[in-house]
This record gives structure tokens, C-alpha cells and sequence, in this order.
């Protein structure tokens, strides 16, 4: 059975600090990977997303991501913060075979201080 | 990228009325559609895979006649939520999947009276 954990419930980080959201997961096979961002009362914003190739994966607003597979996580970076990237971040895991079905990870709250 | 808009945005009912939410992918054809259901502050909860042209198929738990889904056609799937109660009250969201990436709608708040 696939699962996302995302050992933090809140990361906060001061403007133009790096920041780093954690994911690890479990599949069977080979996994596909996304990260999705969602603001207040909205629906969720595609980031970026690893299926093969490059570890480093490089989406959105200046997000990239890297993909370890023998920790099986793929947390999300940026290296300088900005206010407007306070969200939330969820991080998600589909197996190969079935890629459409997603497994969402529980979330994480990112705050970025001015 | 893939863009899908959700109808209407924000709904109040009374409380054993009716609901329909629907869901289309704007620029692409999605046979599969999917509705999700999200509580404050909560991950997503998948509900159902709808599919176009045959019926769809709900996750354990979900009450198929508390929530029908109709795939009408490859840009439109429904969410009609019947009788509701205010336990029905959330945050509904659906998806479409193009280009191998899931890509989400905005999201209906309901709030049932």
C-alpha cells in the first residue's frame, strides 16, 4: 500500500531563509512524486513532480525538490523564502502502475516571517 | 498547464436539499475524474474515481447514494450531494488527470444549514 508521511505539521522560517519541507514515502514500485501548494479556501496548486530521470527537480515559483531513493523522500526546498510562500504544502505519491491514483501526504503548514 | 474549473465556488443549503458541483477540465479530455473532500485544516480524503461513461467508484466509506457521480462526458463529471446535513458541510475538490500529473479544480465550500 502507497503512503506519504510529512513529519512536520508546521515549518516556519524567516524571509530569505532556506526553507525545507519534509517527505518521505512507501510504495511498491516505482514511484511518481508531486508536491502541491494550496492558499486559503482554495484548491491546490501543482508545484513540480519526480517520474524518472533527474533527482533534482526544479518547479514553480522557484521550488525544487530532490528525489533520494534510498531514503525514499523527496523534500521540497527553496533557498530564500518569501512571505507570499506561507501555505500549505503537500507533498503526494502515486505507484507507476496506477498513476492516477494519488496518496496524499497530511500536510504541512509553512509560515515565513518578514 | 492543465487548467479545471469548479462550479459554483461557494453553496449554502438548507438542510436535506440537494447539491450539484460540478467539475470540468477546460483544455484537455480527462476519462478520469476524481472528487475529494477536505476538512479544515486536513489532507485530502479521496471519495470517488469517476469514470466517463461508466459508473464510478467510490473509497470505502463514501455513501454511493449520499454522493452521486455522473461522468457525463470528457470535460464534465458532477458531484451531487443528496439530502444533505450539516455533517455534510466541507470543502469539495476535484481533479483530472492530464500529461500524467493530477491537476485540481478550486474547490466548492458547502455549507449545509
Amino acid at each position: 500500500a502507497q503512503s506519504v508521511a510529512q513529519p512536520e505539521d508546521q515549518v516556519n522560517v524567516a524571509e530569505g531563509n532556506p526553507l525545507t519541507v519534509k517527505c518521505t514515502y512507501s510504495v511498491s514500485g516505482n514511484p511518481y512524486l508531486f508536491w502541491y501548494v494550496q492558499y486559503p479556501n482554495r484548491g491546490l496548486q501543482f508545484l513540480l513532480k519526480y517520474i524518472t530521470g533527474d533527482n533534482l527537480v526544479k518547479g514553480s515559483y522557484g521550488f525544487e525538490a530532490e528525489f533520494n531513493k534510498s531514503q525514499t523522500s523527496f523534500h521540497l526546498k527553496k533557498p530564500s523564502a518569501l512571505v507570499s510562500d506561507s501555505a500549505l504544502y503537500f507533498c503526494a505519491v502515486s505507484d507507476k502502475t496506477s498513476y492516477d491514483k494519488v496518496i496524499f501526504g497530511p500536510g504541512t503548514s509553512l509560515s515565513v516571517i518578514p | 498547464g492543465a487548467v479545471v474549473s469548479q462550479h459554483p465556488s461557494r453553496v449554502i443549503c438548507k438542510s436535506g436539499t440537494s447539491v450539484k458541483i460540478e467539475c470540468r477540465s477546460l483544455d484537455f479530455q480527462a476519462t478520469t475524474m476524481f472528487w475529494y473532500r477536505q476538512f479544515p485544516k486536513k489532507s485530502l480524503m479521496l471519495m470517488a474515481t469517476s469514470n466517463e461513461g461508466s459508473k464510478a467508484t467510490y473509497e470505502q466509506g463514501v455513501e454511493k447514494d449520499k454522493f452521486l457521480i455522473n461522468h457525463a462526458s470528457l470535460t464534465l463529471s458532477t458531484l451531487t450531494v443528496t439530502s444533505a446535513h450539516p455533517e455534510d458541510s466541507s470543502f469539495y475538490i476535484c481533479s483530472a488527470t492530464g500529461l500524467e500529473t493530477q491537476y485540481f479544480g478550486p474547490g466548492t465550500r458547502l455549507l449545509v444549514l
